[in-house]
């Protein structure tokens, strides 16, 4: 499968732990980007990278919330002292620099705050 | 403010039945909106987008800006169909925003 790879796919974690979602874009892929999702509701717009520079944070992103792409290859969601707010899924997507170039998503990973 | 709202949380209709699954759009920029659509047990997908004027599994959607819509029609509804919708508004260079999504329930 050569689309978006997320790992973990699931993860529970007890309030107050820190966890860390890896992203795997497509290859050729340039950008990549952070969603989150939570029940009812539609992908909501987390962070931006194009290659390894982080273009753009949303305001959800609280301090507890760091991403990473080094390298501009993978990237990595970090969130430190869960809250049982941050329980969702988090959605990764790439696209090419193409304006034409739809975003390919991920399956995702769903984060537990127990 | 930009906003992309779906009004429907769920649409029900029986095999065979026109469908239309409604989107309307808040932006003060000229628009580029899309379809995406999420599959039982399948990762969030395009659909279509609306530059494209192309019909993708028998579906079309048509961009009016009068009334700020991207409505997503298909004369004939499928099972495989059912599915859950998403419309999305491209802000900018690389920003999307999604609405929350409709609930398409195809029954035979």
């Amino acid at each position: 499968d050569t689309g978006v790879s997320q790992n973990p796919r699931h993860k529970i974690t007890k309030r107050g732990q820190n966890v860390t979602f890896r992203c795997d874009p497509i290859s050729e892929h340039n950008r990549l980007y952070w969603y989150r999702q939570t029940l009812g509701q539609g992908p909501e717009f987390l962070t931006y990278f194009q290659n390894e520079a982080q273009l753009e944070k949303s305001r959800l992103l609280s301090d507890r919330f760091s991403a990473e792409r080094p390298k501009g290859s993978f990237s990595t969601l970090e969130i430190q002292r869960t809250e049982q707010g941050d329980s969702a899924m988090y959605l990764c997507a790439s696209s090419s620099s193409d304006m034409n170039s739809p975003l390919h998503f991920g399956n995702g990973t769903r984060l537990t705050v127990t | 403010a930009q906003r992309v709202t779906q009004p429907e949380k769920l649409l029900s209709v029986f095999k065979g039945a026109p469908v239309e699954l409604k989107c309307n759009y808040s932006y003060s920029g000229s628009p580029e909106l899309f379809w995406y659509v999420q599959y039982s047990r399948q990762r969030l997908q395009l659909l279509l987008r609306h530059i494209s004027r192309e019909s993708i599994k028998g579906f079309t959607a048509d961009l009016n800006k009068g009334e700020t819509s991207f409505h997503l029609k298909k004369p004939f509804a499928q099972e495989e169909d059912s599915a859950m919708y998403y419309c999305a508004l491209k802000t900018g260079t690389y920003k999307y925003i999604f609405g929350t999504g409709t609930r398409l329930k195809v029954l035979a």
